[in-house]
């Protein structure tokens, strides 16, 4: 059972223009929701996170918006840079601090010259 | 921020044997995390190591399987035992942030393949 699901594995985006990753959870605990970025041969990095008593948290260029009714968070990167091309991971815990983050299976996004 | 080394990068084995995995932090750390991720799959936590008592393992995970140790504050193993084809995955370590950011660094990892 996922609870935490990113239903694109792959998106591609021309350089300047806004990327948009999308990420849906089940669980109603969920309290607080990570972004995390991954480029090949390294370890995910944090990006971004947002607390449920937010529905928008913005940083630079990375902004993520919260729908709690509809179970929903989303990435945006605007503008997008070549840089930016990596697999992004939506995470989400039951609490603020709580060690047991649950990942989803990653979107991989391709930033085109 | 914390740097974490992960050692072999990556390995290719064979069916029943074992493999360890060191994870070395720059930084004193209670707590360090083990997770897999399995092909096309998400970062999944095997177990949490805590200096001076037994790791505490995620359902699916059992020591027998995964062994761990964590001999100091800056030190970690993950064993693979009796492998066969289905672990073979990216094993990655990480620790949490200290200064209240509720997140955590992460190894480059450990990319397994078992013949």
């Amino acid at each position: 059972d996922q609870q935490v699901k990113q239903n694109s594995p792959s998106l591609s985006v021309q350089e300047g223009r806004i990327s948009i990753l999308n990420c849906d959870y089940t669980n109603s605990m969920f309290d607080y929701f990570l972004w995390y970025k991954k480029y090949p041969a390294e370890g995910p990095t944090f990006l971004i996170s947002i607390s449920s008593i937010k529905d928008k948290n913005e940083d630079g260029r990375f902004t993520v918006f919260l729908n709690k009714s509809a179970k929903h968070l989303s990435l945006h990167i605007v503008p997008s840079q070549p840089g930016d091309s990596a697999v992004y991971f939506c995470a989400a815990s039951a609490r603020r601090g709580d060690d047991k983050i649950i990942f989803g299976k990653g979107t991989r996004l391709h930033i085109l010259p | 921020s914390a740097v974490i080394s992960q050692k072999p990068s990556r390995d290719i084995c064979q069916r029943g044997t074992s493999l360890t995995i060191q994870c070395q932090v720059d930084s004193q750390v209670t707590m360090m995390f083990w997770y897999r991720q399995q092909p096309g799959q998400s970062l999944t936590l095997i177990a949490t190591a805590n200096q001076g008592s037994e790791a505490t393992y995620e359902s699916g995970f059992v020591i027998d399987k995964f062994p761990i140790s964590r001999p100091n504050l800056t030190f970690s193993t993950l064993t693979v035992s009796n492998m066969s084809p289905e672990d073979s995955s990216i094993y990655l370590c990480s620790v949490p942030v200290a200064g209240g950011t509720d997140t955590q660094y992460f190894g480059p990892g450990t990319r397994l393949t078992v013949l």
